[in-house]
Order: structure tokens, then C-alpha cells, then sequence
């Protein structure tokens, strides 16, 4: 079945790297994204990576894939406190007209200053 | 930049009354989704819809819940009795067109029902 799992919480200092892992369990899936979510706000979409590709750089965001062991990380350099959210790792499930998002349970990032 | 919208931001009401949460896609967008998600626990899929039909629902999208997309930019999800478990933040999301396009969300209905 479909699955997305994430650590729950990270606590970094200011300036630090954070990274957030994820694992998920469908091996056809063709993009894998990360969303930001700040308190009482919607979903941002942060970064995606199609699933051929092992890395994708974005400015402070670096994402990595590793299809073989179906694991995704987000690494943000330089960490700023506005950084503090929950980050959502999902998967896209399904192709054609359906392409549902299956989230994980999402990890809060603590950044201290 | 072109967003999704979602009215109200936040609707209470009581349980077994009715409630209609309304999404603006972007406007070139085709495929529209709900999620919902309960307070501290994921986000989930509730129903795809394309071409005026829906494409795929879940296991939550039973008979209390419907779609509709009754005009050319609203997209609407209703449920029909409310439950105390239906208290959740609801969101919608749209695709433009190919599965490789992604999913733009808007910013959630708090739903509180009483």
C-alpha cells in the first residue's frame, strides 16, 4: 500500500544545516515534493524532484533521492528562525487523472536562535 | 502569481447541519483535489476531479460528501450531515494538466463542528 513516513520533530540552532527525512513505499511514484507549513497557514510547496533524478539543488534547499532505498531527505542550509515549520514530504500516487498527493505525517522544524 | 482560493477560512457549525466549503482553482488548472487534516495528524486525500466527474475518492468521501463544480471557477465540496469527526482543516488543491504538473494548495477551511 501507499505510505510516507517522517521523523515528528527536529530542533536546529540558527545558522546550522537542517536535514528531514522521509521514506515511502510506492516504487512507481513520479515525483516526490516537500511542503511548508506555518502555523494556521495553508501548504507551500517548497521543492520537488522527479523520481529519475538523485538530487536537486534550489538555492538554500538541496533535495536527495535515493529510489533504491525509496528514502528522500531536505537538507536547508543556513537555517533561519522564519525557517520554523512543519515539513511535509509527499508522494504523488497514481498517474493520469488521478495523481493524488500521499503526505507523511509531516516533521515541525525548531529553529533556535 | 496565480493562487487557489478557499472560502470561508474558518466555518463552525452543529452536528447533522450542513456545510458547503468553496475553492477557487487557478483558472488554466483542470484536475481539482480535497484533502482534509485532522488537528496533529496528516494530510489526506479525499477525492480527484476532472472533466466534471470525479476521478478518484477515498475511503473518507462516503455518501455525506459531494463535489460540484457548478460553474466555470468554483469548486465545491459538501457534507451533508456533519459529524464531530468531520472538524478538520479542509483544503483544495488544482493541477494544471499532465500527472507531472504539481498540485498547488490553497490556504484551508478550518472546519469546527460543534
Amino acid at each position: 500500500g501507499e505510505d510516507v513516513e517522517q521523523s515528528l520533530f527536529l530542533s536546529v540552532r540558527e545558522g546550522d544545516s537542517s536535514v528531514i527525512n522521509c521514506t515511502y513505499t510506492d516504487s512507481s511514484s513520479t515525483y516526490l515534493y516537500w511542503y511548508k507549513q506555518e502555523p494556521g497557514a495553508g501548504l507551500q510547496l517548497l521543492t520537488y524532484i522527479f523520481s529519475n533524478m538523485d538530487m536537486k539543488q534550489d538555492q538554500r534547499l538541496t533535495v536527495l533521492l535515493n529510489k533504491k532505498d525509496k528514502h528522500l531527505s531536505l537538507r536547508i542550509a543556513d537555517t533561519q528562525t522564519g525557517d520554523s515549520a512543519i515539513y511535509f514530504c509527499a508522494e504523488s500516487y497514481g498517474s493520469g487523472n488521478t495523481g493524488k498527493l500521499i503526505f507523511g505525517q509531516g516533521t515541525t522544524l525548531q529553529v533556535k536562535p | 502569481e496565480p493562487e487557489v482560493t478557499q472560502t470561508p477560512s474558518h466555518q463552525v457549525t452543529q452536528m447533522g447541519q450542513e456545510v458547503i466549503l468553496r475553492c477557487v482553482p487557478i483558472s488554466n488548472h483542470l484536475y481539482f483535489y480535497w484533502y482534509r487534516q485532522i488537528l496533529g495528524q496528516k494530510v489526506e486525500f479525499l477525492v480527484s476531479f476532472y472533466n466534471n466527474e470525479i476521478s478518484e475518492k477515498s475511503e473518507i468521501f462516503d455518501d455525506q460528501f459531494s463535489v460540484e463544480r457548478p460553474d466555470g471557477s468554483n469548486f465545491t465540496l459538501k457534507i451533508r450531515s456533519t459529524k464531530l469527526e468531520d472538524s478538520a482543516m479542509y483544503f483544495c488543491a488544482s493541477r494544471r494538466l499532465a500527472s507531472t504538473d504539481t498540485q498547488y494548495f490553497g490556504p484551508g477551511t478550518r472546519l469546527t463542528v460543534l
